[in-house]
């Protein structure tokens, strides 16, 4: 079964809107990083954060180990926040399990 | 920021020939990984790599599939025979001493036709 779920799936926001993305997974982990990954396909590491909570500009990254979760909070988004954005687990062995991605896309 | 490169950014190629995806890591990473993307798909772990030894490959890692990292040079994905369902966008990362923090290229897109 998959290792790592994320949701939503897809979101839709209007510009300076927040956005939550969650992500779960089933599994033990050694550490847990997020990317974004451009339209174009390449990708971009945001948050290596194997517990607690982290910022960067107008991110916030929060994981709780003991519930198996971790989010990525994107306040006052702007269009150039869009595109794909995967949160991936380290388990051991530096084996990293990718969700399926969540699709932001956000209107000016 | 640390930056991987990867050559070619872009090939296509006919069904059967081999291909050789390069990826120049973050100098002094030790660790190395190879990851397939087809389009609109989930990224799919293929191999990591580390100390001149596989150490995990994946069920899409197939025979067809090998890599090295000869005399510390380019860390290479080669695929001989190529089939068409190979067709992706593959993607080289690295991490360092600490095996955490991935750095990923911008990936290679192959098409097999």
């Amino acid at each position: 079964g998959q290792q790592v779920q994320q949701s939503p799936a897809s979101l839709v926001l209007q510009e300076g809107e927040n956005a939550e993305l969650q992500c779960n997974f089933s599994t033990s982990l050694n550490s847990m990083q997020w990317f974004y990954q451009r339209p174009g396909g390449s990708l971009v590491s945001l948050f290596y954060n194997p517990s607690g909570t982290k910022h960067s500009g107008r991110l916030t990254s929060t994981t709780v180990i003991k519930e198996r979760r971790s989010s990525l909070h994107i306040s006052s988004s702007q269009t150039t926040d869009s595109g794909t954005y995967l949160c991936a687990l380290e388990r051991g062995n530096n084996r990293i399990f990718f969700g399926d991605g969540t699709q932001l896309v956000v209107k000016p | 920021g640390p930056k991987v490169l990867q050559i070619p950014s872009h090939q296509i190629i006919d069904m059967g020939q081999m291909v050789t995806l390069n990826c120049d890591p973050v100098s002094n990473h030790l660790y190395f990984y190879w990851y397939k993307q087809i389009l609109g798909q989930q990224m799919e772990f293929l191999v990591n790599f580390y100390n001149g030894k596989v150490m995990e490959k994946s069920k899409l890692f197939k025979d067809q599939f090998s890599v090295e990292r000869p005399d510390g040079s380019y860390f290479t994905l080669k695929i001989q025979p190529t089939a068409l369902e190979d067709s992706a966008v593959y993607f080289c990362a690295s991490s360092g001493t600490d095996g955490n923090t991935l750095y990923f290229g911008e990936g290679s897109r192959l098409i097999v036709v």
